[in-house]
């Protein structure tokens, strides 16, 4: 039960560059997250998937966009990566009937040149 | 919206007892969560409070007070493996249940 797993761990993109950020649980949860986290700034909610087949905006979506595949997997995109999209990305999943518990991936460190 | 404010650093020593403060604003929550991540990790969950008042879960305790918008963690008898950032986290009422984060405490633990 390896819980919430990420893909890539670490990430260096050229201005411009595209690329998709891979998340998958095994806990059968039906919600999923991926957030930002940048020094001094918290944690910030980009989308959201409440259930297989829905996502929506969280608080910082510009340049993003988001695949629920299945109920598994939720992936991030960046169509065309900018310097301000360096950051540390999260993909989280609370429990079921307990969303203040979220269970989190080990994080994607991207950086963007 | 939603908004919390922590202090940004903490230094307490080996062995003390510490308190990390969250003030928060809010239009309405069901809870307030605290985490804690550490250089390089990933958050983990800590406690969860509902209701006012104290949560305790071994050496940590959470405590809310929704009059004065506020809550803390108290970690007593420090160890040096307690150095992380710590987050609270409101969980947000009305429509779906996101969760808003602080900004976070780093707590430094010396001997």
């Amino acid at each position: 039960n390896a819980g919430v797993t990420q893909t890539p761990k670490f990430q260096v993109l050229k201005t411009g560059q595209s690329m998709t950020l891979q998340c998958a649980q095994d806990m059968n949860h039906n919600s999923m997250y991926w957030y930002r986290q940048d020094p001094g700034m918290g944690l910030r909610l980009i989308y959201y998937s409440a259930s297989e087949g829905t996502t929506d905006k969280g608080e910082v979506p510009n340049g993003y966009n988001v695949s629920r595949l299945n109920k598994r997997e939720f992936s991030l995109r960046l169509e065309s990566a900018a310097p301000s999209q360096t950051s540390v990305y999260f993909c989280a999943s609370p429990g079921q009937g307990r969303s203040y518990e979220q269970y989190f991936g080990p994080g994607t460190r991207l950086t963007v040149t | 919206g939603q908004s919390l404010e922590q202090p940004s650093e903490v230094t307490a020593v080996e062995g003390a007892i510490v308190q990390i403060n969250c003030t928060y604003q809010t239009s309405g929550f069901y809870g307030l969560s605290w985490y804690q991540q550490h250089d390089g990790g990933a958050p983990t969950f800590l406690s969860y409070n509902a209701l006012d008042g104290l949560e305790e879960t071994g050496r940590f305790s959470s405590f809310l007070s929704r009059s004065d918008s506020y809550g803390y963690l108290l970690l007593q008898e420090l160890q040096m493996k307690d150095s992380a950032s710590y987050f609270c986290a409101l969980l947000n009422s009305g429509g779906y249940q996101k969760v808003t984060f602080g900004t976070g405490t780093k707590l430094q633990v010396i001997p």
